[in-house]
């Protein structure tokens, strides 16, 4: 069975700096990919970042990084240089043989 | 460019009565899926669909049923609503490969209030 645990309901940083949100997630494929997904208060879903298991490479998308750690199964998302767009709900997911789940995400405040 | 539609963005029901969320995606999308999102749960997967004329249960069935006669759609019903069913559902598909690489495609959701 596929788990996603985001363990950090609500997080705050302030504009400009640095924040990390935490994911581990237990799997038994062999195959599998994990994801970010921001849902601000549109409730749109927009995917951040992807990651591929397979490769030991870190994912990048601009200020967006993720630190990949496989045999900790454990995937946090680093927003660097955080901006007020930021403000939304972060969910973690993966991938596997049929399934997306998802984790019960974390709420992200900007302050100004 | 439509990519995954969903209606109606709003819906409110009593107990007992029955209703059908619709869902459309126009980009050949093999794979359908329908999740709820429920605050603090984040989002559970209701049913799936791998391809035309095959569905499956995903964490949530119950309450639910599913059919996918065409690739386009994939309607999700509701037979005799329950307030524990009012929630935000989501409707997303994705170009699912055997891996399931490509990243899911979500619909804006609709907000259903059972009463």
């Amino acid at each position: 069975a596929q788990t996603v645990t985001q363990s950090q309901p609500e997080m705050s940083v302030q504009e400009a700096e640095t924040v990390t949100l935490s994911c581990t997630y237990d799997t038994s494929e062999s195959d599998y990919y994990l994801f970010w997904y921001k849902q601000p208060p549109s409730r749109q879903m927009i995917l951040v970042i992807r990651q591929e298991a397979y490769k030991q490479q870190n994912a990048t998308e601009n200020r967006f990084s993720v630190n990949f750690q496989k045999a900790a199964k454990s995937f946090s998302l680093k927003i660097s240089d955080s901006q007020l767009g930021d403000a939304a709900m972060y969910f973690c997911a993966s991938s596997g043989t049929y399934k997306y789940i998802f984790g019960t995400g974390t709420r992200l405040k900007v302050l100004a | 460019n439509a990519g995954v539609t969903q209606t109606p963005k709003f819906q409110v029901l009593k107990t007992g009565q029955s209703m059908t969320l619709q869902c459309a995606q126009d980009m050949n999308h093999e794979y359908m899926s329908w999740y709820r999102q429920d605050p603090g749960m984040g989002l559970r997967l209701i049913h799936y669909s791998v391809g035309a004329g095959i569905t499956d249960q995903g964490e949530v069935p119950n309450g639910y049923n599913v059919s996918r006669s065409t690739t386009e759609d994939f309607p999700l019903r509701l037979l005799s609503a329950a307030p524990s069913q009012t929630s935000v559902y989501f409707c997303a598909s994705s170009r699912a490969g055997s891996s399931y690489n490509s990243p899911l495609h979500f619909g804006n959701g609709t907000r259903l209030t059972v009463t």
